[in-house]
């Protein structure tokens, strides 16, 4: 049975840090690993996907890397700003199937 | 081109009372899924509609049900409502049900 575990659950750090956010699956036969943005109340925003064959994706100041062996895949955010602050999820789908299996996420604060 | 949408965007009902929640498909899309996200939890799937047919269901009891309609537009209702259904339900939509899923804004719901 697949599970996902995000840590830290929460993480607060002063603007402008460089930080780390990691992800680790059970099963490592999987299809995609994907990093949301979530806002309090709000619904998800897709950051990222990697797919199974693919070691990092890159979005501006987001990179994503995925080690499938090690079932681990990091979040790393450069020069993080105070609209940063947020909770980041990560997922993989269940099998070839599309729904999502998800961690708790990590919520975090940029200070100014 | 609108994205995922889903009403109403909160909703209080009381214990025993039936709801049913909205969801509009991003265009192009023919697969809806629907997840309940828990305070402080990461979304959990409940179930998956393609070609107007539950396709996948995850661990939900009967009282959670649903429909897609011939425009791919989906319904979640759920009947004899429970504290413990008070959650952020969210929609995402596909362009098979194995595709990358995108999520709609969600609606609140809370039950008194």
């Amino acid at each position: 049975k697949q599970e996902v575990t995000q840590i830290p659950a929460a993480l607060s750090v002063p603007e402008g840090e460089n930080l780390v956010l990691n992800c680790s699956f059970t099963d490592s036969a999987i299809y995609n690993l994907q990093w949301f943005r979530q806002d309090p109340g709000k619904g998800l925003t897709s950051l990222l996907l990697i797919q199974s064959s693919q070691r990092e994706q890159t979005s501006g100041r987001l990179n994503a890397s995925l080690d499938k062996s090690s079932g681990r895949s990091t979040l790393y955010i450069a020069a993080s700003q105070p609209g940063d602050s947020a909770t980041y999820l990560c997922a993989v789908p269940r099998g070839s199937q599309g729904n999502l299996i998800f961690g708790k996420g990590t919520k975090l604060s940029v200070k100014p | 081109d609108a994205g995922v949408t889903q009403s109403p965007t909160h909703l209080i009902k009381t214990r025993g009372q039936q709801v049913t929640l909205r969801c509009s498909p991003k265009s192009g899309h023919d697969t809806v899924s629907w997840y309940q996200q828990a305070l402080g939890q990461g979304p959990q799937f409940i179930f998956q509609y393609y070609e107007e047919e539950e396709r996948q269901r995850g661990n939900f009891p009967d009282r959670f049900s649903g429909h897609q309609f011939p425009n791919y537009s989906s319904e979640l209702n759920v009947n004899a409502l429970l504290l413990g259904d008070s959650a952020l339900y969210l929609c995402a939509s596909s362009i098979r049900p194995a595709d990358t899923q995108y999520f709609g804004p969600g609606t609140r719901l809370t039950v008194l």
